[in-house]
């Protein structure tokens, strides 16, 4: 249980383009999911937290306006990265907090690898 | 702020040797400590977390707050267990996100 879908795996787009990536719980409601984003041998940063039906929290340093996030559902966040461009190349991956155990805890996507070109 | 750091980017053992990953943080309260483990191509996963006190696929953590460190151990080495670990933190007070190291990259060698 506590599955996290993350679609797509892997995007190319021109540079300019945008680019949604989607972050679906599929058996749990998710009130919290955080948006991370990881560069080739290096750990995970966080970008935002978003929580359903509010505005999300970014991080310093993360561009609201660049990094758009939308949490409508309790089921459904996604992130999209407006007019991309090469350096936005990285490797992006969602996570949800999740209840489970009697505790909190939290569950991954899969990642998405955007390549920018 | 809060830290995590883990000394280690690549550590490479035999099968059947000791293992030992390092992490070390700084927060001043009351951290919640957790190691994820992710295996070559498969999402990040819960490995253990230093409140639950348990063993998973033979690996264990202590929380020692003198220290400030929250190492993972296991006593013999498998093959399997080569994988990209990475420490992570999350504060006691309100704010659920989780801060983490730079992750250990783990080769088991036969």
């Amino acid at each position: 249980g506590a599955v996290v879908s993350q679609h797509p795996s892997r995007v190319i787009c021109k540079s300019g383009t945008s680019v949604k990536i989607e972050c679906r719980s599929l058996d749990f409601q998710a009130t919290t999911m955080f948006w991370y984003r990881q560069f080739p041998k290096q750990s995970l940063m966080l970008m935002a937290t978003s929580n359903e039906g509010s505005k999300a929290t970014y991080e310093q340093g993360v561009e609201k306006d660049k990094f758009l996030i939308n949490h409508a559902s309790l089921t459904l966040s996604t992130l999209t990265v407006t007019s991309a461009h090469p350096e936005d190349s990285s490797f992006y991956i969602c996570s949800a907090r999740v209840f489970v155990g009697g505790s909190w805890g939290y569950t991954f996507g899969s990642g998405t690898r955007l390549t920018v070109v | 702020a809060q830290r995590v750091t883990q000394p280690e980017k690549l550590l490479s053992v035999f099968k059947g040797a000791p293992v030992e990953l390092k992490c070390n943080y700084s927060y001043s309260g009351s951290p919640e400590l957790f190691w994820y483990v992710q295996y070559s191509r498969q999402r990040l996963q819960l490995l253990l977390r230093h409140i639950s006190r348990e063993s998973i696929k033979g690996f264990t953590a202590d929380l020692n707050k003198g220290e400030t460190s929250f190492h993972l151990k296991k006593p013999f080495a498998q093959e399997e267990d080569s994988a990209m670990y990475y420490c992570a933190l999350r504060r006691n007070n309100a704010g659920n996100m989780l801060t983490f190291g730079g992750g250990t990259r783990l080769m088991v060698k036969p």
